[in-house]
């Protein structure tokens, strides 16, 4: 049962690059969340989906864009990669709702050069 | 907007004390909490989950919610070195999670 996984774990990219990174899981959970993480700011909320083809913005959405064609995937592109992108990125699913326990996957550490 | 203040620590015992962890919360309206443990370079993980006021106990962990006070606490007994970790706490209500910062414990063996 490999739960909710994420690729790449690692990823370096220069500034004004397209990345895309990739969120899978295995739960058919509904809800699945995009989130970032940076010192002195916590977790944040960039998109979350609550089903294919649903998404709605989150706390920070600029520069970033979903999508999900399927219930298993949740795609996070970053359009034209800046250096304030550079930041550890948190997929995260739940069963029951966007106010319900989340389930994160491994994390992706981005770099923007 | 919903806010939720930590703490960031490092809160620093020694190992077989009690740790405690606060949580303070601005929605009166919030009902429960959820607190996530996050170790050094690895993802948050659903540890406790508390709803309407009292404590909550799951082994050595118990949580303490007060309404009136506005604020959610985490207690850690016995601590352990395998304890040390990052602890978040995270407000539902009708919106999306709203997680705190985080507080950063380190047990000293």
């Amino acid at each position: 049962d490999a739960g909710i996984t994420q690729s790449p774990r690692y990823k370096i990219t220069e500034t004004g690059r397209q990345v895309t990174l990739m969120c899978h899981q295995t739960w058919s959970h509904s809800y699945m969340f995009w989130y970032r993480q940076d010192l002195g700011h916590g977790l944040r909320l960039i998109y979350y989906s609550a089903a294919a083809d649903i998404t709605d913005k989150g706390e920070v959405p600029d520069g970033y864009v979903v999508s999900r064609s399927k219930t298993e995937n949740f795609p996070l592109t970053l359009e034209s990669a800046t250096r304030s992108q550079t930041s550890v990125y948190f997929c995260a699913s739940s069963e029951a709702g966007p106010s319900y326990e989340q389930y994160f996957g491994p994390g992706t550490r981005l770099t923007v050069t | 907007q919903k806010e939720v203040e930590q703490n960031s620590g490092p809160l620093s015992v020694p190992e077989g004390a009690i740790a405690s962890l606060n949580c303070t919360y601005s929605d009166r309206g919030s009902q429960s909490f959820f607190w996530y443990r996050q170790y050094s370079g690895k993802s948050p993980e659903l540890i406790m989950f508390i709803y309407s006021n009292g404590d909550k106990e799951d082994g050595r962990f118990t949580a303490q919610l007060n309404k009136a006070s506005q604020y959610v606490s985490l207690l850690i007994r016995d601590s352990q070195p395998s304890d040390s970790a990052t602890y978040l706490c995270a407000d539902p209500g009708n919106t999306p999670l709203v997680f705190g910062k985080g507080t950063r414990l380190s047990v000293i063996a």
